[in-house]
């Protein structure tokens, strides 16, 4: 059964700052993963999209890898800034339904 | 992208009564959607897979018959919470996956359900 961690759990920087976020998942064969953005009492804004023959994908000041190998994924944060504050998700697909991680809580300080 | 809606946005009921959460996908069409349930500061766990046309698959710990889910159409899954109690208090998330077939799901914008 696929397991999603997201490490850490909640991190505070200053705006300005590049940050990585991480996720790790313990089966390999995974379809794809996704990145999500999730706002207090909101529903998931996705992010990125890894397919599983990708090794990254960009979205503006977003960069997202994916190693399959090593079970991993990391998605990072250019130039960070106060609307950047959210909790992010990882989920690993290995069909059809989405295996969550924790989330990380990230809080951009002006 | 796909777009996927949910009714009502939030409710809440009183102990004892049931809610039914509509799930719809509004451009295209889902064999197969996924019901989602987070509690507050966690994160999101799936609580079951429903199919048009047949019977919805439930995870280990999830109780089938207090978690009523109907696929009526190839647009509209229904998730009706029966006797609910204060611990069914959650945000209540459904997904869709992409009809196009590339794995990407979907969300829709989630149920705040209160039971007082």
């Amino acid at each position: 059964k696929q397991e999603v961690t997201q490490i850490p759990a909640a991190l505070s920087v200053p705006e300005g700052e590049n940050l990585v976020l991480n996720c790790s998942f313990t089966d390999s064969a995974i379809y794809n993963l996704q990145w999500f953005r999730q706002d207090p009492g909101k529903g998931l804004t996705s992010l990125l999209l890894i397919q599983s023959s990708q090794r990254e994908q960009t979205s503006g000041r977003l960069n997202a890898s994916l190693d399959k190998s090593s079970g991993r994924s990391t998605l990072y944060i250019a130039a960070s800034q106060p609307g950047d504050s959210a909790t992010y998700l990882c989920g690993g697909n290995a069909g059809n339904m989405l295996t969550f991680g924790g989330g990380t809580r990230l809080m951009v300080k002006p | 992208g796909a777009v996927v809606s949910q009714h009502p946005s939030w409710v809440i009921c009183k102990s004892g009564t049931s809610v039914k959460i509509e799930c719809r996908s509004l451009d295209f069409q889902a064999t197969t959607m996924f019901w989602y349930r987070q509690f507050p500061k966690q994160s999101l766990m799936l609580m079951a897979t429903s199919n048009e046309g047949s019977k919805a698959t439930y995870e280990q710990g999830v109780e089938k018959d207090k978690f009523l889910i109907n696929h009526a159409s190839l647009t509209l899954s229904t998730l009706t919470v029966t006797s609910a109690h204060p611990e069914d208090s959650s945000f209540y998330i459904c997904s869709a996956p992409d009809p196009s077939g590339g794995y990407e799901q979907f969300f829709g914008p989630g149920t705040r359900l209160t039971v007082l």
